[in-house]
């Protein structure tokens, strides 16, 4: 069974400086892994996702995330934090099971920026 | 495009209440799936179709009930509300099944009482 944990609920990092979000996943196939991003009272969307080809993966507003096999992680950084990057973040796996993949969300980590 | 919408935004029930729950797509998705969200449990799957006419349970499908009669379609049914279903509900369409190929709609609040 796989599964998803987000090491942090609520990070607060100031304006300019790096973001780490960390994510440890667990799966009993090579899993495809993904991270979410959801503003305020909106829907999630795909900020990146990692299957199978390069351990780093680059997304959209600057965020990346490397995929440690040896780690089992899969953790999501920002050189420098914007405001508008406020929202919340959810590390996702997938595996395939009987010709669907079934997706495990996290339980989200809060992403506060400080003016 | 107008992606995936949902309707109503917001709602709020008294128990045993019984409503449905909009989602529609315009995109000729065949995968649609329903989410609930809840603190600290991030989303859990309720129900998912593969195509019209076929719908399967998700993880947490009791007190929930769908139907898939056309492509663009596919409404949650809450037969019997409990405050236990206080959540808010996110519906998501792909080509198939692959997450990174996901739309979500912008959710529906809903509060049962």
């Amino acid at each position: 069974a796989q599964s998803v944990t987000q090491l942090d609920s609520h990070v607060s990092v100031s304006e300019g400086t790096p973001v780490l979000l960390r994510c440890n996943y667990s799966s009993s196939y090579s899993p495809s892994l993904f991270w979410y991003v959801q503003h305020p009272n909106k829907g999630l969307q795909l900020l990146l996702k990692y299957t199978s080809a390069a351990t780093l993966v680059k997304g959209i507003n600057g965020f990346e995330a490397e995929f440690k096999k040896s780690e089992t992680s899969f953790h999501l950084t920002k050189p420098s934090a914007h405001m508008s990057d406020a929202a919340e973040y959810f590390c996702v796996v997938s595996e395939e099971n009987f010709g669907n993949e079934k997706l495990t969300f996290g339980t989200g980590t809060r992403l506060t920026i400080i003016p | 495009n107008a992606g995936v919408t949902q309707t109503p935004k917001f709602q709020v029930l008294k128990t045993g209440q019984s409503m449905t729950l909009q989602c529609a797509q315009d995109m000729n998705h065949e995968y649609m799936s329903w989410y609930r969200q809840d603190p600290g449990m991030g989303l859990r799957l309720i129900h998912y179709s593969v195509g019209a006419g076929i719908t399967d349970q998700g993880e947490v499908p009791n007190g929930y009930n769908v139907s898939r009669s056309t492509t663009e379609d596919f409404p949650l049914r809450l037969l019997s509300a409990a405050p236990s279903q206080t959540s808010v509900y996110f519906c998501a369409s792909s080509y198939w099944t692959g997450a990174e190929t996901q739309y979500f709609g912008p959710g529906t609040r809903l509060l049962v009482l």
